[in-house]
């Protein structure tokens, strides 16, 4: 049991354009999902709450307009980079818990998707 | 300061050895303590959660330190395929959703 799935695997795309990732809990509702981001040889570092059905709640230092996130169901969770640069490129993973699982059990995680802006 | 800190290896040790990694953390109020395990280019997926009184999965033993705020992996005659980077994780006491991770110690295990 949960499982939390992430699309696409990888995604190459002009600067100036902007990418969407999909999270989704395939066996589970969440009403919380997390997006983190994470450099060659760099630990992950938590971009934002997703809150299913409001806003997401951003760390420091991560721009809530160029990083857009959407949390409309249940079970999906979007993060969307917009005017995506080269120093986007990176690896962004989503990550939830299923409310059966206990607390310290810890937190699932999506595949990943790396994204590489050229 | 950094909320987690790990020696980033590599630590190259050849099968059968004994290999242990030692991870700090800043914030006494933390709760909860993981150790995942990323491979290459992968996502982290949980190896053991640790628990105040330690604890052992195999040949996997975890052990917290709260007064010294450290928590431990031993890992008993390695394999081939414990090669991978492992990560330690901390929870905030007061925002049990947000995770630090520390940056990872690189585990090289060779026939």
């Amino acid at each position: 049991g949960a499982v939390v799935s992430q699309h696409p695997s990888w995604v190459i795309c002009k600067s100036g354009t902007s990418v969407k990732i999909e999270c989704r809990s395939l066996d589970f509702q969440a009403t919380t999902m997390f997006w983190y981001r994470q450099f060659p040889k760099q630990s992950l570092m938590l971009m934002a709450t997703s809150n299913e059905g409001s806003k997401a709640t951003y760390e420091q230092g991560v721009e809530k307009d160029k990083f857009l996130i959407n949390h409309a169901s249940l079970t999906l969770s979007t993060l969307t980079v917009t005017s995506a640069h080269p120093e986007d490129s990176s690896f962004y993973i989503c990550s939830a818990r299923a409310p059966s699982q206990a607390f310290n059990y810890g937190y699932t995680f999506g595949s990943g998707t790396r994204l590489t802006v050229v | 300061r950094k909320e987690v800190e790990q020696d980033p290896g590599p630590f190259n040790v050849p099968e059968g050895a004994t290999v242990a990694f030692n991870c700090t953390y800043s914030n006494s109020a933390s709760q909860s303590f993981f150790w995942y395990r990323q491979d290459c280019r992968k996502e982290p997926k949980l190896l053991m959660s640790v628990y105040s009184s330690g604890n052992e999965d195999g040949r996997f033993t975890a052990q917290l330190n709260r007064a010294s705020q450290y928590i431990s992996l031993l890992i008993r005659d390695s394999k081939l395929s414990d090669s991978a980077t492992y990560l330690c994780v901390v929870n905030d006491r007061y925002n049990f959703n947000k995770f630090y991770f520390g940056s990872g110690t690189k585990l090289n295990v060779k026939p």
